[in-house]
C-alpha cells in the first residue's frame, strides 16, 4: 500500500502527559498538512509543509502543538501537556506541490483520546 | 478569508431517488472545488474535482460562479453512496477548507 499512513491509530493519554503521532506521505508528494477532525465538524486545517520547510500554521494550532518534517519525508506533531479539549482524530494528509486542483490523499488519521 | 457551507448535517433518501448534497462558498478569487467521500470505516477521498468537470460513480458536480455554489447530485441513489460528503475549497494559499459534511443515508 502506497498510500499515506498514520501511526498509531488510536492513543489514549492522561491530561498532562505529551504525545507524538507520525506521518508518513506518499513518496512522491512534496506537501504534508496536518488536521484536526471533532465529533461533526469537518477537517480543520493545523500546519502544512512544502517539503521539510513549515509554510503556515493556523491560530487553532497552540504553543503546545509543534509539527516536523526533517528530511521533507515523514512528519510528526507532538501535543505537549494535553488537555481533554485535545481530544480529536488527528488526520495527515499529501499533496503534489503547486498545483490548487491537487487533491489531498489523507491517512486513516489517530484517535486521540484524553482523559 | 475562504469558507465552506454545507447547510445540512443529514440528508436521509431512498434508493433510486434523485440527491442533492449543497455546497456554498466564500472567497473573493477563482477557487478550486472538491467533493471528498468518507464510507463507513474507510479514510476520507476524493469523489470529484470541479476542473475535471468528470462524473465519478454518477455523482456531478458544477461549479455556479455567480451563485457561489459547488453542489453534488446524483440521479438515483444507490445504497452504496451512504457516506459522509465534504465540500472542500483551495483558494490562493494552497491550504484547502472544509464544510462541516453531510451525512447521506440511503435507504433501501
Amino acid at each position: 500500500d502506497t498510500g499515506v499512513s498514520q501511526d498509531p491509530r488510536h492513543k489514549i493519554t492522561k491530561r498532562g502527559q505529551n504525545v507524538t503521532f507520525r506521518c508518513d506521505p506518499i513518496s512522491e508528494h512534496n506537501r504534508l498538512y496536518w488536521y484536526r477532525q471533532t465529533l461533526g465538524q469537518g477537517p480543520e486545517f493545523l500546519t502544512y509543509f512544502q517539503n521539510e520547510a513549515q509554510l503556515e500554521k493556523s491560530r487553532l494550532l497552540s504553543d503546545r502543538f509543534s509539527a516536523e518534517r526533517p528530511k521533507g519525508s515523514f512528519s510528526t506533531l507532538e501535543i505537549q501537556r494535553t488537555e481533554q479539549g485535545d481530544s480529536a482524530m488527528y488526520l495527515c494528509a499529501s499533496s503534489l506541490v503547486g498545483r490548487r486542483e491537487s487533491p489531498l490523499h489523507f491517512g486513516n488519521g489517530t484517535r486521540l483520546t484524553v482523559t | 478569508a475562504q469558507r465552506v457551507t454545507q447547510p445540512e448535517k443529514l440528508l436521509s433518501v431512498f434508493k433510486g431517488a434523485p440527491v442533492e448534497l449543497k455546497c456554498n462558498y466564500s472567497y473573493s478569487g477563482s477557487p478550486e472545488l472538491f467533493w471528498y467521500v468518507q464510507y463507513s470505516r474507510q479514510r476520507l477521498q476524493l469523489l470529484l474535482r470541479h476542473i475535471s468537470r468528470e462524473s465519478i460513480k454518477g455523482f456531478t458536480a458544477d461549479l455556479n460562479k455567480g451563485e457561489t455554489s459547488f453542489h453534488l447530485k446524483k440521479p438515483f441513489a444507490q445504497e452504496e453512496d451512504s457516506a459522509m460528503y465534504y465540500c472542500a475549497l483551495t483558494g490562493g494559499s494552497y491550504i484547502p477548507t472544509f464544510g462541516r459534511g453531510t451525512s447521506l443515508i440511503v435507504h433501501p
